[in-house]
Order: structure tokens, then C-alpha cells, then sequence
């Protein structure tokens, strides 16, 4: 199976700070890596597939890059409603495989 | 609009099998562009994988749940299904279905349902 890391596990942000969260495969899986935001009691919702494509309706301070093992999701200004756990997904190959998440919390 | 929702027991007995339906609205399950698919999320397990089913060719199973899951899908009721049987503590999760979109070639995860809670416990 490919492993999914992500760093931090957690980070703090103040409102207006640029954020970075990195997720490393374990093997090559190209570009075939998604990133989602879950908020506490809700499902998780669909920011980046193909690591840099923005799903429609998602905000363009996210975005994406990276290919192969290394991937970074960046928030350019927090938002007070960008507070969540951000996870990263390889879709490469089954199984699909997640990250353990990312939380970010107001600093 | 699209619009996946899960339903099913909230509480299985151990040994006992799961049986979760996930009724779809405003697509059709038998449109090529997409797959459908369930994953599931424990505190001690994160998001992991359950199964994907493409309409016309099969469905794909995480190997680690492989001899006990089984996912159908009926396009004449919008509705597709997750069956695991033998159920343990270890299968109490909160359990998703997904719609899967192509993405350069593989499919991935571009709208989820709202996510069901499952309790095993006698």
C-alpha cells in the first residue's frame, strides 16, 4: 500500500496568514493526489484533485502542487472559515489511501 | 445539483452483517464519467478506503476487508449498496459514500454524502 504523510499534524494561524501543508507519498503516484477540508460533524469536502485543480466553487486563495511523492496545499490568507482538518488522498492505485490529516486552529 | 445520502442501522450486533444504502439525486448511476464508492472514518483508523464500483466493470475492494465486503449498485433506484459482514468493534465508523470523477485517468472523490454513524455493539 502507499503511505500518505502529512505535516504538521497540527498547526495555529492567525487570520490573513499564508499556510503550507505538505503530504509525501511513499511511491510515485504522479499527480493522482486530492486534498479535502472536513470541518468537526461533517463529511469531507473536495478542495484539490489532480494536485493542482481546483474543484469548482472552491476558493482560489487554495491551491495545490507537487507530482510524484511531494505535495503541498497552500492557503494564501487564512480565513476564519478555513479552520479545519485538511487531508490528503492518493488515488494512484488501489487501495486509495489517506493522509492522517492536518488540523489547523486559530493561533 | 448532486446529492448523496447514506442510510442503515446506527447500531449492528459483533458477527452480525452491515447493510448501508446510498441513495443518489440529480445524477445518474449509470453515466460512464463517474464511479461510486464508500470509505469510512474511525478515531483509531483515519479515512480508509472501503470499495469503488464502476457500473460497468465491477467493483474494487480494499484487500484488508476484501472476504467480508460486498458493494452493488442499482441504477434503476439511484441507489447503491455496502454490505460487511461479521462485523467487529472494529468496524464502528462513520461510513461515506462518494461520488468518484475522472482525473487524469483514475478517479477521485468530488462529492461526498453526509456520512453515516454505525456502532457495533451486542
Amino acid at each position: 500500500d502507499i503511505q500518505m504523510t502529512q505535516s504538521p499534524s497540527s498547526l495555529s494561524a492567525s487570520v490573513g496568514d499564508r499556510v503550507t501543508i505538505t503530504c509525501r507519498a511513499s511511491q510515485g503516484i504522479t499527480d493522482h493526489l486530492a486534498w479535502f477540508q472536513q470541518k468537526p460533524g461533517k463529511a469531507p469536502k473536495s478542495l484539490i484533485l489532480g494536485a493542482s485543480s481546483l474543484q469548482s466553487g472552491v476558493s482560489s486563495r487554495f491551491s495545490g502542487s507537487g507530482s510524484e511523492t511531494d505535495f503541498t496545499l497552500t492557503i494564501s490568507s487564512v480565513q476564519p472559515e478555513d479552520y479545519a482538518t485538511y487531508y490528503c488522498q492518493q488515488y494512484n492505485s488501489f487501495p486509495y489511501t489517506f493522509g492522517l490529516g492536518t488540523k489547523l486552529e486559530i493561533k | 445539483q448532486v446529492h448523496l445520502q447514506e442510510s442503515g442501522p446506527r447500531l449492528v450486533k459483533p458477527s452480525e452483517t452491515l447493510s448501508l444504502t446510498c441513495s443518489v439525486s440529480g445524477a445518474s448511476l449509470s453515466d460512464s464519467r463517474y464511479y461510486w464508492g464508500w470509505i469510512r472514518q474511525s478515531p483509531g483508523k483515519g479515512l480508509e478506503w472501503i470499495a469503488t464500483n464502476s457500473h460497468s466493470g465491477g467493483a474494487y475492494y480494499n484487500p484488508s476487508l476484501k472476504s467480508r465486503v460486498a458493494m452493488s449498485v442499482d441504477s434503476s433506484k439511484s441507489q447503491f449498496f455496502l454490505r460487511v459482514n461479521s462485523v467487529t468493534a472494529a468496524d464502528a465508523a462513520v461510513y461515506f459514500c462518494a461520488r468518484e470523477t475522472f482525473s487524469s485517468g483514475r478517479t477521485a472523490y468530488d462529492i461526498w454524502g453526509q456520512g453515516t454513524t454505525v456502532t457495533v455493539s451486542s
